[in-house]
C-alpha cells in the first residue's frame, strides 16, 4: 500500500512553460486535493474533486488546471509558469472524513 | 467560509516541558472536523490528533491532547514531556463536513531546547 504519491519531487522551470505534477493514491479514497504552502501563509487549497469526474476550484486556482478520469489520479497541470507559482506543492487524498492522507511534496522553481 | 487563525508563528520550549499551541477558527456550520498536523524538515504531513465538532470530550494521543472550547471556536494543542523530536511547524486544521474542504492555519514554528 503505497498511500498517495508524487512525482516528481523537485522541478525547475522557466517561466512560460508548462508541466503536469503527477498524483496517485491506492486507497480507493473519493475525495483528492491539492495544494501549495508558501512561507508565512500555510496551505492553500488549489483545486479539488469528490470522485472521478468531479473537480472544483479551492482558494488560489489561477493558473492551474485538474482533471479526475479515475479514482486514482489527480494531476495538476500549470499551463504556464510564472515566478509566483514557486512553491511547494502537495496531493492529498481522504475518505470523506477531513482525515487527509498527504503525498510527500513536490519543490517546483520558476526562474 | 471558514477561517482558521493561528496567531503565534514561532514557540520554544524546553526538553520535557509542556507547551501549548493556540488555534482559533470561525464558522456557522454544526458538523466540522479539526485536526493538528506535524511537518517536520522532511516535509511529510503528519496527522497529530484530530477532534470531531460533536464529541464533548478532548481527543487525546498519548503525549498529545487538545483543548476544543466549541462555544469558543477554540481548539489549542498541548505537548507534554516535550521532546527534541517534537521540533516542527504545527498546522491547525478545519474541515467542513458541508463541502469537504480543509482549511490551514499560516502554521506555527515549535523549537524544543535541550
Amino acid at each position: 500500500n503505497a498511500g498517495v504519491t508524487q512525482t516528481p519531487k523537485f522541478q525547475v522551470l522557466k517561466t512560460g512553460q508548462s508541466m503536469t505534477l503527477q498524483c496517485a493514491q491506492d486507497m480507493n479514497h473519493e475525495y483528492m486535493s491539492w495544494y501549495r504552502q508558501d512561507p508565512g501563509m500555510g496551505l492553500r487549497l488549489i483545486h479539488y474533486s469528490v470522485g472521478a469526474g468531479i473537480t472544483d476550484q479551492g482558494e488560489v486556482p489561477n493558473g492551474y488546471n485538474v482533471s479526475r478520469s479515475t479514482t486514482e489520479d489527480f494531476p495538476l497541470r500549470l499551463l504556464s509558469a510564472a515566478p509566483s507559482q514557486t512553491s511547494v506543492y502537495f496531493c492529498a487524498s481522504n475518505r470523506g472524513l477531513g482525515e487527509q492522507y498527504f503525498g510527500p511534496g513536490t519543490r517546483l522553481t520558476v526562474t | 467560509a471558514q477561517t482558521v487563525t493561528q496567531s503565534q508563528p514561532e514557540m520554544s520550549v524546553q526538553e520535557a516541558e509542556t507547551v501549548t499551541l493556540s488555534c482559533t477558527y470561525d464558522t456557522s456550520e454544526s458538523d466540522y472536523y479539526l485536526f493538528w498536523y506535524k511537518q517536520p524538515p522532511s516535509r511529510q504531513m503528519i496527522l497529530v490528533i484530530r477532534q470531531e465538532a460533536y464529541k464533548q470530550q478532548n481527543a487525546t494521543e498519548n503525549r498529545f491532547s487538545v483543548n476544543f472550547q466549541k462555544a469558543a471556536k477554540s481548539f489549542s494543542l498541548k505537548i507534554s514531556d516535550s521532546q527534541l523530536g517534537d521540533a516542527a511547524m504545527y498546522f491547525c486544521a478545519y474541515f467542513s463536513g458541508a463541502n469537504s474542504k480543509l482549511t490551514f492555519g499560516k502554521g506555527i514554528t515549535l523549537s524544543v531546547r535541550p
